[in-house]
């Protein structure tokens, strides 16, 4: 079975313009989390997305946005870019949501450099 | 709000070296802990958690983790290194209760040498 996918791989950017980033979940998996890991720190939860609704968020600005499609895969988008939003973007999806925790497998990430 | 606390950046030890990563946590709840690892090139990958029970947990690859609870501890270990150790390891922490938010510590770089 194939894992969690994330597109692109790789993407450079300008400081101000937008980029979407996208993650498509393991097969049969619903909720899709989104962590940025900028160099030599641990992931930073950003959110999380159920039956695409939105079921947790982590300390960023509104300039970070995501959505889920009913195909449970998820774009999150950033706007208005800025030299710190450099990172890896890491997806990880999980099977249900049940209101205890579940295992989630990560994805190889979109590595993002603004300049 | 969660914090998780790694005290090694950077380990260096020689094949059949004995290992132990510290990871602190600071919340007062019940929590789930995690060991993840991450091998150069190769995306983060699960090597124990531990929800209930049994404080000792055992993993992947022949590492163990000790939940110590009046220390808010979740050190990890492995009796005998080997080469294909080196990799990154992160310690992580869920708030038990509900939803999926990882808090992750900054990560310890091993590097395990012939």
């Amino acid at each position: 079975d194939a894992g969690v996918t994330q597109s692109p791989t790789h993407l450079i950017k300008t400081r101000g313009q937008h980029v979407t980033l996208r993650c498509s979940p393991i097969s049969g998996h619903k909720s899709v989390s989104w962590y940025q890991q900028v160099l030599g720190q641990g992931p930073q939860f950003i959110f999380q997305y159920y039956e695409k609704e939105e079921r947790g968020r982590g300390n960023f600005p509104d300039r970070f946005s995501a959505r889920q499609f009913p195909n449970y895969s998820s774009e999150l988008n950033v706007n208005a870019l800025l030299l710190g939003d450099s990172a890896l973007y890491l997806c990880a999806s999980s099977p249900l949501d049940r209101g205890l925790y579940n295992e989630q497998f990560f994805g190889p990430g979109t590595r993002l450099t603004v300049l | 709000a969660q914090s998780v606390s790694q005290h090694n950046h950077h380990v260096i030890l020689s094949e059949a070296a004995s290992l132990e990563l510290g990871c602190n946590y600071s919340y007062g709840g019940t929590v789930n802990l995690f060991w993840y690892v991450q091998y150069p090139g190769q995306h983060l990958q699960l090597l124990l958690k531990y929800f209930s029970g049994d404080p000792l947990v055992k993993g992947i690859k022949g590492f163990e983790a000790e939940f110590i609870k009046s220390k808010f501890s979740f050190n990890l270990r492995k009796p005998s290194v080997q080469w294909s150790d080196t990799a990154e390891y992160f310690c992580a922490v869920n708030a038990g209760g509900g939803g999926n938010k990882l808090t992750f510590g900054t990560g310890t770089q091993l590097k395990v040498e012939l």
